[in-house]
């Protein structure tokens, strides 16, 4: 079955303590991206790659770092999470075509981040 | 930069139709979508639609698109309450590689 998986699904942490939430897809898809939901303001992306070691900003990438180094897996870390990174967020990917990504986007199940 | 506006709450009665609408701001937009999210749950893409039609039907649900107004709406005929959820309306430019979601739309089906 073709899907996007992110562990944990929950997550509930302190200040400071660096966390990394995995996201894999197993569609060889090239393009891969994290969001971050929060109520009244959608989904805004974070980070985003194009392919294996290729990384860039999203809209709202300060306090996350990422990396790609197999094209399946796409982690997002928090090196110091702050209560204001308290959030739901989604992975998702995508086929690369030409200079841009296809149309279809698939999300993962999302992960719940509480930060105290 | 571009932006994507949606009510935040709609409450019909079951049987009724519901019409959720959504506004966008990037004329480049090349795909147009309605995900659904129910609570606890991730995002499912329900239907897209292309920014060179006017019109896609899928069983229940139609979306229309306005593309003078930059308007789009996603109708759901015989609502019942398994659609009750978070709607969220989204765009995306043909040498885009994000998607622009709305803040989402609250449907709630009153028995």
């Amino acid at each position: 079955e073709a899907q996007v998986t992110q562990n944990p699904r929950y997550l509930i942490t302190v200040t400071g303590k660096k966390l990394t939430v995995t996201c894999s897809q197993n569609m060889n898809h090239e393009y891969m991206s994290w969001y971050r939901q929060d109520p009244g303001l959608g989904l805004r992306q974070i980070y985003y790659s194009m392919n294996v070691e290729v990384t860039d900003k999203g809209d709202v990438p300060e306090g996350y770092k990422v990396s790609r180094k197999e094209k399946r897996n796409f982690p997002l870390i928090l090196e110091s999470p702050s209560p204001n990174q308290t959030s739901l967020y989604f992975c998702a990917s995508s086929r690369r075509q030409a200079f841009t990504v296809d149309y279809e986007q698939y999300f993962g199940p999302g992960t719940r981040l509480t930060v105290t | 930069g571009e932006d994507v506006e949606q009510s935040l709450f709609l409450s019909v009665r079951e049987g009724d139709s519901s019409v959720i609408n959504c506004t966008y701001t990037d004329s480049s937009s090349t795909y147009l979508y309605w995900y659904k999210q129910e609570p606890g749950a991730g995002l499912q893409l329900l239907t897209y639609i292309f920014s060179n039609m006017d019109m896609k039907q899928d069983q229940r649900l139609t979306v229309l698109l306005n593309k003078k107004d930059k308007h789009l709406s996603l109708r759901i005929a015989d609502t019942q309450t398994g659609d009750s959820a978070i709607y969220f309306c989204a765009e995306k430019g043909d040498s885009s590689y994000k998607l622009i979601f709305g803040s989402g739309t609250r449907l709630l089906v009153r028995p």
